[in-house]
């Protein structure tokens, strides 16, 4: 079982709609971050939480910690959102894991 | 507007060669991770340093694989001798962090697409 569990692992949706992608965890973490891989190849680092809620335009991250479970919402969805979004972990800090452990991305395709 | 560069951008190279993979962190992140990505396991943590010195190697294969850091601006990443199952998207990341914590946000440069054949 992997340690980061992300579903859907695919998602098409016409433009204007709300999505949600949810990613769920089995270990302790000190961090949660949420990437976004373009088609092109490259990844942006989007949110990183440790609690709570973040919200960047169109852009809403929010994290359970004792449910551990987090959820990426996009508001008015737009074809330029199709991407993989990707969740990762930072192990709890203590034992010095730094490096993130990754879950295999959502597929989202935004349709006109 | 500061990026992570990574040379080449893409290798072509015969089993058995030598490949070493260049990075250049964000000037003044002390922290470097390599990653790897393919399409059967999605991506992995390889290594990471932190102020130059390598924290976490576990990623790696130890036999062929070898992560360096000869100065605080240029981090390599070498195989030799390579192997097919090598074929993948090798991607550094750097960040800031402090001592008593972790890295924050990480910046992911361009990848390296290496294949092997």
């Amino acid at each position: 079982k992997n340690e980061v569990e992300q579903s859907p692992q695919n998602l098409t949706a016409q433009e204007g709609e709300f999505i949600t992608i949810n990613c769920s965890y089995s270990v302790g973490i000190s961090a949660l971050h949420w990437l976004q891989q373009h088609p092109g190849g490259g990844i942006v680092s989007l949110f990183m939480l440790s609690s709570g809620k973040k919200k960047h335009g169109r852009l809403i991250a929010t994290i359970n910690i004792q449910e551990k479970h987090s959820s990426l919402h996009i508001t008015a969805s737009h074809p330029r959102d199709s991407a993989v979004y990707i969740c990762a972990v930072r192990l709890k800090w203590g034992g010095g894991a730094d490096g993130l452990t990754f879950g295999k991305g959502t597929h989202l395709i935004i349709q006109p | 507007d500061a990026r992570v560069t990574q040379t080449p951008r893409d290798k072509v190279t015969e089993m058995g060669q030598e490949v070493t993979m260049r990075c250049q962190p964000i000037l003044g992140h002390n922290t470097v991770f390599w990653y790897r990505q393919t399409m059967m396991q999605g991506l992995e943590l390889l290594a990471y340093f932190r102020n130059r010195a390598p924290l976490d190697d576990s990623g790696m294969p130890k036999d062929r694989f070898s992560a360096e850091m000869p100065d605080a601006t240029l981090a390599t990443l070498k195989i030799q001798p390579s192997e097919p199952r090598d074929s993948a998207v090798y991607f550094c990341a750097s960040g800031s962090s402090m001592t008593s914590g972790g890295t924050d946000t990480q910046y992911f440069g361009p990848g390296t697409r290496l294949t092997v054949l």
